[in-house]
């Protein structure tokens, strides 16, 4: 059981291009996430997908798009990537989206924007 | 607003002692939930615990434990019996039903270091 997969593991990006990042669960979980870690500051939601077909906003969007595929995939879109976009982003998967259900996460993508 | 407070960047504790690692959160919902999560130097998030505001009783997982005070809004981590493994970062988490479906919000993390 492999629980969140996340590709690539590393990248490096000029300002400007774009990238996506991938995600996969196999544990059959409605809600998906894709948070953004830097120094110091914990973990940030940039958006969310309650469901399949579904996406919504997190608390720092700006300049990142998303799709929910189907049940499984959960993909983090840069179009244009920023310096201030340098960071390891982490996506996560949940049973349900009620308070009790622990966020399973994959091992994170590490970016860099140079 | 919701808010996770970690007021110890670092924590160091001898192998086999118990820690405490704290946590104060701030909200005014009535229902939610309180999370652990452990990530070590190899950067996966690993979940240890789960407390919800309407548990009567504290959490316990094995070795971790939540002690949690509500009037105090306080949600700490024990550790028993500390490892060499236990080293990491230690993050609290809080979730809160009726917001955005769950999301959790991270305060900014306790690094741990067990010492022999």
């Amino acid at each position: 059981n492999a629980g969140v997969t996340q590709t690539p593991k590393f990248q490096v990006l000029k300002t400007g291009q774009s990238m996506t990042l991938q995600c996969a669960q196999d544990m059959n979980h409605n809600s998906m996430y894709w948070y953004r870690q830097d120094p110091g500051m914990g973990l940030r939601l940039i958006y969310y997908s309650a469901s399949e077909g579904t996406t919504d906003k997190g608390e720092v969007p700006n300049g990142y798009n998303v799709s929910r595929l189907n049940k499984r995939e959960f993909s983090l879109r840069l179009e244009s990537a920023a310096p201030s976009q340098t960071s390891v982003y982490f996506c996560a998967s949940s049973e349900e989206s009620s308070r009790g259900s622990p966020l399973h996460f994959g091992n994170g993508t590490r970016l860099t924007v140079t | 607003a919701q808010k996770i407070t970690q007021t110890q960047p670092g924590m160091f504790v001898q192998e086999k002692e118990a820690v405490t690692l704290d946590c104060t959160y701030d909200t005014s919902d009535q229902s939610y939930g309180l999370f652990w999560y452990k990530q070590p130097s190899s950067g996966e998030m690993i979940f240890l615990i789960y407390q919800g505001s309407y548990d009567e009783q504290n959490a316990t997982e094995g070795r971790y434990s939540l002690n949690f005070q509500k009037a105090r809004k306080s949600a700490n981590l024990v550790i028993s019996a500390s490892q060499l493994g236990d080293s990491a970062m230690y993050f609290c988490a809080m979730s809160v039903v009726g917001s955005t479906l769950g999301r959790l919000y991270f305060g900014r993390g306790t690094q741990l270091t067990v010492w022999p």
